[in-house]
């Protein structure tokens, strides 16, 4: 079963550039099978998807992010990531990473990480 | 992008009880729609996809139905583990959306 876990700062200083990674284990990046994929929760609200890069490297994002987000998948150590420039406090949330679980019929969210706090002040 | 409406937002139900949430599509998704439940303090969690299909491990007293536009989420007898927000997600449109959520609470 694979699991993930997100790591990286828990404050980021607006118009900087939060970098978030997800580490994989049961499982590896390159294998095919899944989009590795985040979504993030702003306080007190619902789910928002960020995007995913697929296991052929597509990128799919957010049109909402598109301009200031990058999602990459590092095979040497079985991570992804994400980095989000310019922030500002409205980008403040947790953020989930997720493997997004194909098959011809569904695309789901079948693993998530246990989400890490990001806060944007200075 | 697609939006997604579920209602009710919120509802109180007690133990035992059948509870039904409906999720709505403003274009059709045909069968790429998801449900999760993030239980209080957690990360959300793969309910079924697909409609209908339960994910490992999801108790049979969940079922899922609909297409198109409308979907439902049945529990048919509700237990305390069941408390939390359940959000339908779809998965036709290359960018995906999740609906606002419907927290489940207990009597």
């Amino acid at each position: 079963q694979v699991q993930l876990q997100e790591s990286g700062p828990g404050l980021v200083k607006p118009s900087q550039t939060l970098s978030l990674t997800c580490n994989v284990s049961g499982g590896s990046v390159n294998s095919g099978g899944f989009y590795w994929t985040w979504i993030r929760q702003h306080p007190g609200k619902g789910l928002e998807w960020i995007g995913y890069m697929s296991d052929t490297g597509s990128l799919y994002y957010n049109p909402s992010l598109r301009s200031r987000l990058s999602i990459a998948v590092d095979t040497s150590t079985n991570q992804f990531s994400l980095r989000l420039s310019s922030v500002t406090a409205a980008d403040a949330a947790v953020y989930y990473c997720a493997a997004c679980g194909y098959t011809g019929a569904r695309y789901s969210m079948d693993y998530w990480g246990q989400g890490t706090v990001v806060t944007v002040s200075s | 992008d697609i939006q997604l409406t579920q209602s009710p937002s919120s509802l109180s139900a007690s133990v035992g009880d059948r509870v039904t949430i409906t999720c709505r599509a403003s274009e059709s998704v045909t069968k790429y729609l998801n449900w999760y439940l993030q239980q209080p303090g957690k990360a959300p969690a793969l309910l079924m996809y697909g409609v209908s299909t339960l994910h490992r491990g999801v108790p049979s007293r969940f079922s899922g139905s609909g297409s198109g536009t409308e979907f439902t989420l049945t529990i048919t007898s509700l237990r305390p583990e069941d408390v939390g927000t359940y959000y339908c997600q779809q998965s036709f449109s290359t960018v995906y959306t999740f609906g606002q959520g419907t927290k489940l609470e207990i009597k």
